[in-house]
């Protein structure tokens, strides 16, 4: 089965700086990459997802890539805020729809 | 409020007893998804329900566990005859499943199970 391994598990950056969260899918099926953001006591929030017909996608401060060849993708956080501290969870779909996630990032952005 | 809906937010029970998670998908979604989070840990997929249909059961335990997503009413992800491996935080999540494969699925806040 699908397999997603995502680091660092956790990150420190000043306000300001831009953070990379590295995600790597061991199934060449999965087409669906989301992003999920989670804060303390609260469920995993959709912040962006990117289809594998797409190599590229940015809203805003966030940016996503996709390397269908290597099998890996990445979160951009650039102008990192104090309030982007939280959990950030990488995850892989395919036909089957469920979701496979990555453990998870603990991002710290200190003002 | 439109989003998913979980109750109860938090549910004490000791050994033995049974629990009850219930889920409301967001307005006009038809599909339900339950997944499982252990601290410090991703969320592992559980269960995916369409109305008064199972989808996918292949991560749930094929014991004590059960889900349903009736006609009329929430999802309910059932565990019988608790034991201290079930504490953990459930989350359900729903999508319209209109379209392509994969539609964003939009998780609510979670019920935090403890278990004496």
């Amino acid at each position: 089965g699908e397999n997603v391994e995502q680091h660092p598990s956790t990150l420190s950056v000043q306000e300001g700086d831009s953070a990379v969260i590295k995600c790597t899918y061991s199934d060449s099926a999965s087409n669906y990459f989301p992003w999920y953001k989670q804060e303390l006591g609260k469920g995993p929030q959709l912040i962006i997802d990117i289809r594998s017909n797409v190599g590229e996608k940015k809203d805003q401060r966030i940016a996503v890539t996709l390397n269908k060849t290597a099998k890996h993708f990445s979160l951009h956080i650039t102008e990192t805020q104090p309030e982007d501290s939280a959990v950030y969870f990488c995850a892989a779909g395919g036909g089957s729809e469920k979701l496979v996630f990555g453990k998870g990032t603990k991002l710290t952005v200190n003002p | 409020n439109a989003g998913v809906m979980q109750n109860p937010r938090h549910l004490v029970r000791r050994r033995g007893q049974e629990a009850r998670l219930r889920c409301s998908p967001m307005k006009g979604h038809s599909h339900v998804y339950w997944y499982r989070q252990l601290p410090e840990e991703g969320l592992k997929f559980m269960v995916y329900l369409q109305k008064e249909n199972i989808i996918d059961e292949s991560g749930m335990p094929k014991e004590r566990f059960s889900a349903e997503f009736p006609k009329e009413g929430p999802s309910i992800l059932r565990i019988q005859q608790v034991v201290r491996g079930d504490s953990a935080a459930y989350f359900c999540a729903s999508s319209s499943g209109q379209g392509s494969s994969n539609q964003p699925q939009h998780f609510g806040d979670g019920t935090r199970l403890s278990i004496l």
